[in-house]
Parts: structure tokens; C-alpha cells; sequence
């Protein structure tokens, strides 16, 4: 099946600073993807999306293309906050039987971000 | 719009007990997908419900089954609970059933269960 390999963390980084969370895929075809974000205590948000190759997510100052050369995802932002520690997932979408389908999701990249 | 409610938040149970976690979808959603997170295996897919119908399950026990209701409304259950159980439980709504198109998940706050 269709399965996705994201950086290990702890990710620590100084407010301001350049972000970047690495994400690689294996799939037949061209799935969906994505980026969640899981904030202390909560479940998961969608942060960004993309559907097709060279698209590129972006929300809340985050980026992310599409790459189906490379088959990655890497999440991206400029300049980090205090706000954004949290645990990012990358996920896509993976067909299983009758039609349906179900997210798969990497390990998750814990990122905290000092002041 | 209210979000997917989870209730409880939080559960404490012992071996061999069973449990029942139930989730509210956003109004309108039809299709409640279940998935567990543990610290080991991260988060897998448990199953999906769509119109009182569950369309699929993941690689999980028998002991893990659930339901939906004409109000969209699903439960889940484990019986015979394990330490393993342990786990955060999150669902995830939508207002189509997956694999239909452009259809985004969105997920609940997730019932923390631990099993001593």
C-alpha cells in the first residue's frame, strides 16, 4: 500500500527562524496529500492540501508543493512563532476496498519553537 | 458550526474491561472515520462509517467494532480491553463518503483511553 516517510524530530528552533519538515511518499499513482498539525491535548487540523503534481499548499504562512519527481511533500515557512510548536503530520490518501478510502500518515515531526 | 465532539475526553479502565467511545460529527456529515494513535504504530485507520454502514475496516481484532446511527451519530467499542489498547482514539467526519472526489476529513479532539 501507499505509505509516507516524514523526518524524525524533536525539531527545536528559535522564534524567526526558517522552517522546514521533510516528507517523501511511496503510492501508485498521484494521491492526494497533506499536512495536519496537532496542537497539545488536540486532535488534528488540516493546515494545507494539495491534489495533483507541482500543486502547492499554502495557510497560516506555511508551503508545501506537490513534487512527483522527487515524490515529496517537504512542509516549509519563513519565519517561525511560539505559536506554531505543535506535531505536524503529513498524511495522503490511500484507496482501500470498495471504493473508500482511508489517510496514512507519517510518524510525526515535533516541532517547538523557543522565544 | 460546531466541530466533531468527542466524548469523554478521557477514560481510565482496567484489563479485560470493555469500553464505548462515542462520536458527534459536524452537522450535515455523514461519514465518521475512526483512527487510532499510539506513540509505536502513530496513527492507523480503524474504519469508516457511512450511513448507518461500516464501507471498511483496518487491521484491528474483532475486538474493535463500532456503529453509526441515522443521526450520523458513531460509536466505538473494545471489548476484552488490552494494555496495548492504550491509545488516543480520534474520528474524523465528512460530509461525503471517502474516496468520492474532493471531500476533506475533519478531526474531533479525540478520547485519551488508558488501560491499566
Amino acid at each position: 500500500g501507499n505509505s509516507v516517510t516524514q523526518m524524525e524530530g524533536p525539531v527545536t528552533l528559535s522564534e524567526e527562524a526558517f522552517l522546514t519538515i521533510n516528507c517523501t511518499y511511496t503510492a501508485t499513482g498521484y494521491p492526494s496529500l497533506f499536512w495536519y498539525v496537532q496542537y497539545p491535548g488536540e486532535g488534528l487540523q488540516l493546515l494545507l492540501k494539495a491534489t495533483k503534481a507541482d500543486d502547492k499548499g499554502s495557510n497560516k504562512g506555511f508551503e508545501a508543493t506537490y513534487r512527483k519527481e522527487t515524490t515529496s511533500f517537504h512542509l516549509e515557512k519563513g519565519s517561525v512563532q511560539v505559536s506554531d510548536s505543535a506535531v505536524y503530520f503529513c498524511a495522503l490518501r490511500d484507496p482501500i476496498q470498495g471504493g473508500s478510502e482511508k489517510l496514512v500518515f507519517g510518524k510525526g515531526t515535533k516541532l517547538t519553537v523557543n522565544p | 458550526k460546531a466541530g466533531v465532539t468527542q466524548t469523554p475526553r478521557y477514560l481510565i479502565k482496567t484489563r479485560g474491561q470493555q469500553v464505548t467511545l462515542s462520536c458527534s460529527p459536524i452537522s450535515g456529515h455523514r461519514s465518521v472515520s475512526w483512527y487510532q494513535q499510539t506513540p509505536g504504530q502513530g496513527l492507523q485507520f480503524l474504519f469508516e462509517y457511512f450511513s448507518e454502514t461500516q464501507r471498511n475496516k483496518g487491521n484491528f481484532p474483532g475486538r474493535f467494532s463500532g456503529r453509526q446511527f441515522s443521526n450520523s451519530r458513531s460509536e466505538m467499542n473494545v471489548s476484552t480491553l488490552e494494555l496495548g489498547d492504550s491509545a488516543l482514539y480520534l474520528c474524523a467526519s465528512s460530509p461525503l463518503p471517502t474516496g468520492t472526489g474532493w471531500n476533506i476529513q475533519y478531526f474531533g479532539a479525540g478520547t485519551r483511553l488508558s488501560v491499566l
